[in-house]
């Protein structure tokens, strides 16, 4: 069974600041997705990572992703409080994009 | 192009009741997938449907059920209501046919079980 684990869970930072979140799964795909919520609202579309290697950025944002490793990163650079929400990815099954298992979510704040 | 719509946004029901929830998907999209989010189970995938039939189904009891109707729109009915049902239920569609497209969410139907 495909399992997806993110790591931190809670990330406090300052404003200004760098820091990574990280996404291991457990099995083979090559479809791996990064997703923003806010506090009661649905699911945003920030990334779609769709082969080994791929990198993708937008704003202070870039996410990667290493099939290899299973394993996909979300960068976050000079952190702003606009970025503040949950953060989640997702990994797709290998047959269908829309079957997708979601790690637990980072919960970013970022302070002033 | 409009987007994914759940209806309703929010539902109150008592435990024991059964409840049925609504998606359209965006215009030409086929495949419709469910997922349940809760702050203890996070979001967990439910089914999805594509062209009426369910390709794949999650780990939940048979009380949680759904279908999808010739023009894509999809409903899930939950039976029997627990309160542990209380979630907010997500609907995603896409394209369905080539394996790279993007899933859209919808704004979600939030449930709370009394």
């Amino acid at each position: 069974e495909l399992k997806v684990e993110q790591n931190p869970l809670f990330l406090s930072m300052q404003e200004g600041k760098n820091y990574t979140i990280y996404c291991n799964y457990s099995t083979t795909s090559d479809r791996l997705y990064w997703y923003r919520q806010d506090p009661g609202k649905s699911l945003e579309s920030l990334f779609v990572l769709l082969s080994n290697g791929a990198v993708k950025q937008e704003g202070r944002l870039m996410a990667s992703l290493d099939t290899k490793a299973r394993l996909s990163t979300l960068h976050i650079t000079a952190a702003v409080h606009d970025l503040s929400a949950t953060y989640f990815c997702a990994v797709a099954s290998r047959y269908n994009n829309n079957d997708m298992r979601f790690g637990a979510g980072t919960r970013l704040t970022v302070k002033p | 192009k409009a987007g994914v719509t759940q209806t309703p946004r929010y539902l109150i029901k008592t435990r024991g009741q059964q409840v049925t929830l609504s998606c359209s998907p965006i215009s030409g999209h086929r495949s419709v997938s469910w997922y349940q989010q809760t702050p203890g189970q996070g979001l967990q995938f439910l089914f999805e449907y594509f062209s009426e039939t369910q390709r794949n189904k999650g780990n939940f009891p048979g009380r949680f059920s759904g279908r999808q109707f010739s023009n894509s729109r999809s409903e899930m009915n939950v039976s029997t209501l627990e309160l542990g049902d209380s979630a907010l239920y997500l609907c995603a569609s896409s394209e369905g046919v080539h394996v790279n497209t993007e899933a859209f969410f919808g704004q979600g139907t939030r449930l709370t079980v009394v």
